[in-house]
């Protein structure tokens, strides 16, 4: 089954701490990875991506994420936090379905950063 | 540039009542739109996408349905609300290339 895995549910962390918040993707679906952040009742916002090229791609605010096909992962990575990163973040993956793909998320990572 | 409009914010209605939420884009055409459900703890469920006008797929069953009456226009609806339908919904859209999605600032549906 195509599917998308977010390993951890919740990850406390201290401010200026690194975090790595992980994801792992069957290998049925297109390479196509994202990480979508969201901050308390508000939508999902694209924070960084991954579609062909370079397997380590970069949000603006620090965050890191690398592609690794043989263990089909995309783990989400930040060496130093700050108390505004503290939000939900999903792991997300273009499945084809027919002649069309659409975005399929894993569960989410709330993670919470502490003074 | 493309906007994502989703209403009402939030939602209290009591059990059996019908629902109606609506999402709107502006700024592409023959966008592929979906209906997401976020219940706590358990991430986001598709309920729903379409690729067009009048076409609609449905995920998982429920007593929930969508409509696309028109290119830009996402609709979910329910004729009798339950307790379980309680949750944070999400609309979102694709471009054809489905390489990136866009989502409306949701609505919390609370059914009491």
């Amino acid at each position: 089954a195509q599917s998308v895995t977010q390993l951890d549910s919740q990850v406390p962390v201290f401010e200026e701490a690194p975090v790595e918040l992980r994801c792992n993707y069957s290998s049925s679906v297109s390479v196509y990875l994202f990480w979508y952040v969201q901050y308390p009742n508000q939508g999902l916002q694209l924070l960084l991506k991954y579609l062909s090229g370079s397997t380590l791609v970069e949000s603006i605010n620090g965050f890191e994420a690398e592609f690794n096909k043989s263990q089909t992962s995309f783990h989400l990575r930040k060496p130093s936090v700050h108390i505004s990163d503290t939000a939900e973040y999903f792991c997300a993956a273009v499945r084809t379905l027919g002649s069309q793909g659409n975005l399929i998320f894993g569960k989410g990572t709330k993670l919470s950063v502490k003074p | 540039s493309q906007t994502i409009h989703q209403w009402p914010a939030t939602l209290v209605q009591p059990v059996g009542s019908p629902l109606s939420l609506e999402c709107t884009v502006e700024g592409t055409s023959n966008p592929n739109l979906y209906w997401y459900r976020q219940a706590a703890g358990r991430g986001l469920q598709l309920l729903f996408y379409s690729v067009g006008i009048g076409q609609i797929s449905s995920e998982v069953p429920q007593n929930l349905s969508a409509s696309r009456p028109q290119d830009r226009q996402f609709i979910l609806s329910s004729k009798k609300l339950l307790l379980s339908d309680s949750g944070f919904y999400l609309c979102a859209w694709c471009g054809q290339s489905n390489t990136e999605a866009f989502f409306g600032q949701g609505t919390r549906l609370t059914v009491v």
